[in-house]
């Protein structure tokens, strides 16, 4: 069993819908939690970076962190074509230091206009 | 252009030669990491160096990689005797790492690897 798990999709949704994104976990020692957005070709970009449970807005993106039941989720409202791109959910384990980050297998969002 | 840079950004090479890629971090960032990413999977942590000390190696860097940032700041990944299953992104990404905590890792374009 893989330590973060992830639908790899592919999701298509239509213009301006919500969009919800999830990945599991398995490690209760991570403690922080990030969600990066990868276009193709090109490297992942940081969107959310949260610690430990709670709620993070900025802009069109909110994050949920819900350590109790080891699930995270990513919600974008009135999606954008723009956003078409594949959504990494990755976590960090404290202990380590904070060097040594998991990436979930990433969704593929296709969002048309 | 103040970003992580990555050279090549393609490589094509045949089985069991020796390739090198090169990273370039932020400038003011002390971590430097290299992962590693196939299609369809998430980037897999390779290793990390915190200033010019390589602190950490997961196994999946076979004898065959070896990494080196010799001055703290630029870095290289060389693999020798190139096999198919290297075929990958390798992708670089730095941080600013203060009093033992991190923060976030900005990464670079990657170099795509083929392996004919």
């Amino acid at each position: 069993q893989k330590e973060v798990e992830q639908d790899p999709g592919p999701l298509s949704v239509p213009e301006g819908a919500i969009v919800s994104l999830n990945c599991t976990y398995s490690n209760s020692a991570f403690q922080y939690f990030m969600w990066y957005r990868q276009y193709s070709r090109k490297g992942p970009e940081l969107l959310m970076y949260t610690y430990s449970s709670g709620n993070k807005e900025d802009g069109r993106f909110t994050a949920q962190v819900d350590k109790s039941s080891k699930y995270i989720s990513l919600f974008i409202r009135d999606s954008q074509p723009s956003d078409s791109a594949t959504y990494l959910c990755a976590m960090k384990d404290r202990n380590t230091g904070g060097f040594k980050t998991i990436f979930g297998a990433g969704t593929r969002l296709f969002v048309k206009a | 252009d103040t970003g992580v840079s990555q050279d090549p950004r393609h490589k094509i090479t045949k089985r069991g030669q020796n390739v090198t890629f090169r990273c370039d971090p932020i400038s003011e960032h002390n971590r430097l990491y290299w992962y590693r990413q196939t299609l369809g999977q998430g980037p897999e942590f390779l290793t990390y160096f915190q200033n010019e000390a390589q602190l950490e190696k997961s196994r999946l860097l076979s004898d065959r990689f070896s990494a080196e940032r010799p001055k703290g700041s630029f870095s290289t990944l060389e693999i020798q005797r190139t096999e198919q299953g290297d075929s990958a992104m390798y992708l670089c990404a730095s941080s600013l790492a203060l009093r033992g905590s991190d923060n976030e890792q900005f990464f670079g374009p990657g170099t795509r690897l083929t392996v004919l």
